[in-house]
């Protein structure tokens, strides 16, 4: 089966930085992607990584090692907006999307 | 760009009923995919279309479910008989090509089944 780890839920503070962490065991790898999904709306786009390292966008940024199955978002300067569900994704063979269960974020004033 | 569009955003039904979730994609995409997302399960791929093709169905849970894609701009998602469990929020998402494309979802159909 496929197996995809992150963390429940965290709390940082307005301004902050926060790292949510994401480890995978699959039996494919062809790109680990990080969606963004406020309650009770529908998973938004944030970034993929296929190479190891580090892609910046903007106030979030995505790190990955394939050898260690782990990758990372980090989001920085914190704001209330960011309070929202955030996936791990990896996508398999073909065009197959598996997805953790998700890390949801509470932005503290 | 209108995005992927839903139909209908809520639909609530009683057990044995047909229910039918309908799916326009963005325009130019060639790839439809049909996910479920409930709360003890997450976020859940049932099946995916390349150019009105079912290329993988392991997800689609049982023979109550069916998903067919008659044409490049259509595609439903049939559950009969329907059932309490089946209760979710049905997402249909769509992507230009295969490598490093991102996936657009649609803002989904929430089921409840009496």
């Amino acid at each position: 089966g496929q197996n995809i780890d992150q963390p429940t839920e965290m709390t940082a503070t307005e301004g902050a930085i926060v790292q949510i962490n994401c480890t995978y065991q699959t039996s494919g790898f062809n790109g680990l992607f990080w969606y963004q999904q406020h309650a009770g709306e529908a998973p938004t786009f944030l970034s993929y990584n296929v190479l190891d390292g580090l892609e910046e966008k903007g106030r979030f940024s995505s790190f990955l090692s394939r050898s260690k199955g782990y990758s990372y978002l980090l989001l920085k300067e914190l704001q209330m907006k960011d309070s929202a569900s955030y996936l791990c994704a990896v996508r398999l063979y073909g065009n197959k999307l598996v997805f953790g269960a998700g890390t949801i974020l509470r932005v503290k004033s | 760009d209108a995005g992927v569009i839903q139909s209908p955003r809520h639909e609530v039904t009683e057990m044995g009923q047909e229910v039918t979730l309908r799916c326009k994609p963005i325009s130019g995409h060639d790839y439809l995919f049909w996910y479920r997302q409930t709360m003890m399960r997450g976020l859940e791929l049932l099946i995916y279309f390349n150019n009105n093709v079912p290329i993988d169905d392991s997800g689609m849970p049982e023979d109550r479910f069916s998903a067919k894609m008659p044409n490049a701009s259509f595609s439903t998602l049939k559950i009969q008989p329907s059932e309490p469990r089946d209760s979710a929020v049905y997402f249909c998402a769509s992507s230009l090509g295969q490598y490093l494309e991102t996936q657009y979802f649609g803002p989904g159909t929430r089921l409840l089944v009496l």
